[in-house]
């Protein structure tokens, strides 16, 4: 089974705070996403990566980077955490090609207060 | 711009049939997933239709047109569990990230 995991749960930071977000796969994909979804927003692309090192900016990249040093692992950061960045947070990942699907993990619950 | 429709909210009765409906205009198009997600869970894959037409699997059913930008999920012999929400997602054309919808909650009710 496709396993993608996250590195918390549930979160809390305080504003001002650089908070690092961890997603792992362990079914050697290529591309990996990250993804916050928000009631009545639905699912957003904050940034994806289809490579080691590569990243790209998806629809709502601002105030977030990325870090993908390792093919299974993708990081989204929180320069300086912002009551307006709490939300659900997902990460998925996926072979290349145009018919494979995205697997997604668990979900982080981050709230900034 | 990009744009992705399908109601907030459907409700239905165990045993019956329902059509989850969505609408999509995007600036490039490559295929068009069905994702099911259950309240407090990831979502997770139900179907994918890259050519026009219907794609059965079980239960569930979904179709693809791409002159119109629409497309629908045919959900049968509703069970309680199939209460969740349904999302709509185009894959851009060059395959590398998908638009979602805002999602389609819908409840079984017995």
């Amino acid at each position: 089974d496709v396993k993608v995991t996250q590195s918390s749960r549930y979160l809390v930071k305080r504003t001002g705070e650089k908070v690092f977000l961890e997603c792992v796969q362990d079914m050697d994909h290529e591309n990996m996403f990250w993804y916050r979804q928000d009631p009545g927003l639905g699912l957003r692309l904050i940034y994806f990566s289809y490579d080691v090192k590569m990243k790209e900016k998806g629809d709502i990249p601002e105030g977030y980077s990325v870090s993908r040093e390792k093919k299974e692992r993708f990081s989204l950061i929180l320069e300086s955490a912002s009551t307006n960045q709490t939300s659900m947070y997902l990460c998925a990942s996926s072979n290349a090609g145009l018919s494979y699907e995205q697997y997604f993990g668990p979900g982080t619950r981050l709230t900034v207060t | 711009g990009q744009n992705i429709d399908q109601p907030t909210e459907m409700t239905a009765t165990e045993g019956a049939i329902v059509q989850i409906n969505c609408t999509y205009q995007t600036s490039g198009f490559n295929g068009l997933f069905w994702y099911q997600q259950h309240a407090g869970e990831a979502p997770t894959f139900l179907s994918y239709n890259v050519l026009d037409g219907l794609e059965e699997k079980g239960r569930f059913s979904s179709f693809l047109s791409r002159s119109k930008g629409y497309s629908y999920l045919l959900l049968k012999e509703l069970q309680m569990k199939d209460s969740a929400s349904y999302l709509c997602a185009a894959q851009n054309q060059a395959g590398t990230a998908l638009i979602f919808g805002k999602g389609t909650t819908l409840s079984v009710s017995s």
